[in-house]
């Protein structure tokens, strides 16, 4: 069965350091997405993405969050400039154009210092 | 139940027992309902969906229950197992412009299966 990968699984960075978050989506998904989650809260959705454009995100996400689909396959969240309150998993998603079910990776857990 | 902050409720089972877990949901225009399942350091895994014109959804060991008129979900596992535990999140639909949508998850119920 196919399934949503991230890399990397964890990732330690100084605060006001770039961070590259890549996701490989289950190859017959059109819409994509990015959820948070800070540790014991819920997931909240940072952004959607289709057809290599932005198509809604949230207040968390602001111009220090950026998303491209660089080559057809990877999914990718980019952090400018970290902040310690950026620390979380960060969950890639995606889904087909025949349903609403969004499949999930496992997760990239970010650390910020 | 729900709650905020790091104080999941937590639902404890003694294996084989029936476990019903309860979301609320805020959105009477959503449509489309799903349940997750997330064990420790994991991403949430689908467990079983339901639209807003059924009221009950049968999976393997799961139903679904929705009641639209005070806009609450439930979770029902038949025969829990100690594999069941984990923290379970529901999460709704929400569309927005260009008919494009997210969803919008509820705050989790941990749930303890005992031997």
């Amino acid at each position: 069965e196919p399934e949503v990968t991230q890399t990397p699984s964890h990732q330690v960075t100084q605060m006001g350091q770039e961070v590259i978050l890549r996701c490989v989506p289950i190859s017959n998904h059109l819409y994509f997405y990015w959820y948070r989650q800070i540790l014991g809260q819920k997931v909240e959705f940072l952004v959607s993405f289709y057809n290599n454009e932005i198509s809604e995100k949230s207040e968390i996400f602001d111009d220090q969050f950026s998303v491209e689909r660089p080559d057809g396959s990877n999914f990718t969240l980019k952090i400018r400039s970290t902040k310690l309150e950026d620390s979380a998993m960060y969950f890639c998603a995606g889904r087909s154009a025949s349903t609403d079910t969004q499949y999930f990776g496992p997760g990239t857990r970010l650390t910020v210092l | 139940g729900e709650s905020v902050g790091l104080h999941l409720p937590t639902l404890s089972v003694q294996e084989g027992d029936n476990s019903i877990i309860n979301c609320a949901y805020s959105n009477s225009a959503s449509d489309y309902f799903i349940w997750y399942k997330q064990e420790s350091g994991k991403g949430p895994q689908f467990i079983i969906d339901i639209r807003s014109n059924m009221d009950k959804r049968q999976g393997q060991r799961v139903t679904v229950l929705l009641n639209k008129t005070v806009k609450h979900l439930s979770l029902q596992i038949a025969a829990t197992q100690p594999g069941d535990s984990a923290v379970y999140f529901c999460a709704e639909k929400v569309v927005f412009s260009g008919g494009y949508n997210k969803l919008i998850f509820g705050a989790g119920t941990r749930l303890a299966v005992h031997p």
